[in-house]
């Protein structure tokens, strides 16, 4: 089984700063199959980035996803107020784990 | 408009049974890959099963035996049947939509929470 380990677990940063996420994976993500998620509190999570750097539908160009191997990276250029959320990477293709979740909060 | 509503959830004592439910609407669940995912108060999420267009079935190791999914092609639903539940079952369960690998989950409902406890 693939552990993720999401860094920090929480980052407090103010409207309009960059917010910049870590997803380290215990062994190599075949074929960056690497997704982010966004939840938030009392929602059900909503997909961001999947092939560590494609974005779902209709997710704004301020989310942007990197990296391949073990080191994934998601950048949110520019944090808006809707931003401030907990994000969960998971590695997908089989036998799927999700990451401990990191929570981008007001500062 | 995709749109996923469970139901079912409750509070059941350790060893009981529980049946979950998926309407959907939007799409035909029979299409996709359709699975269920779980988070326990204030933790992660979890997969915990799948099943694909074809009908084949899959599990986490810590449901397997214990947890049967299914779907009703007519009513266009989802379901999720437990038992021998146990206090770690405790959790939000949410139904979600792969349209191009089972476990890449591009729409989620809005959860139903089990409560395992005596």
């Amino acid at each position: 089984e693939i552990v993720l380990m999401q860094s920090p677990g929480t980052l407090s940063l103010s409207p309009g700063e960059r917010a910049t996420l870590s997803c380290r994976a215990s062994q190599s993500v075949s074929g960056r199959y690497l997704a982010w998620y966004q939840q938030k509190p009392g929602q059900a999570p909503r997909l961001l980035v999947y092939g560590a750097s494609s974005r779902a539908t209709g997710i704004p160009d301020r989310f942007g996803g990197s990296g391949s191997g073990t080191d994934f990276t998601l950048t949110i250029s520019r944090l808006e107020p809707e931003d401030f959320a907990v994000y969960y990477c998971q590695q997908y293709g089989g036998s799927p784990t999700f990451g401990g979740g990191t929570k981008v909060e007001i500062k | 408009e995709v749109q996923l509503v469970e139901s079912g959830g409750g509070l059941i004592q350790p060893g009981g049974s529980l049946r979950l439910s998926c309407a959907a609407s939007g799409f035909t669940v029979s299409s996709n890959y359709m699975s269920w995912v779980r988070q326990a108060p204030g933790k992660g999420l979890e997969w915990v099963s799948v099943i694909y267009s074809g009908g084949s079935t899959y599990y986490a190791d810590s449901v397997k035996g214990r947890f049967t999914i299914s779907r009703d092609n007519s009513k266009n639903t989802l379901d999720l049947q437990m038992i021998s539940l146990r206090a770690e079952d405790t959790a939000v369960y949410y139904c979600a939509r792969g349209t191009r690998y089972f476990d890449l989950f591009d729409d989620w409902g809005q959860g139903t929470l089990v409560t395992v406890s005596s």
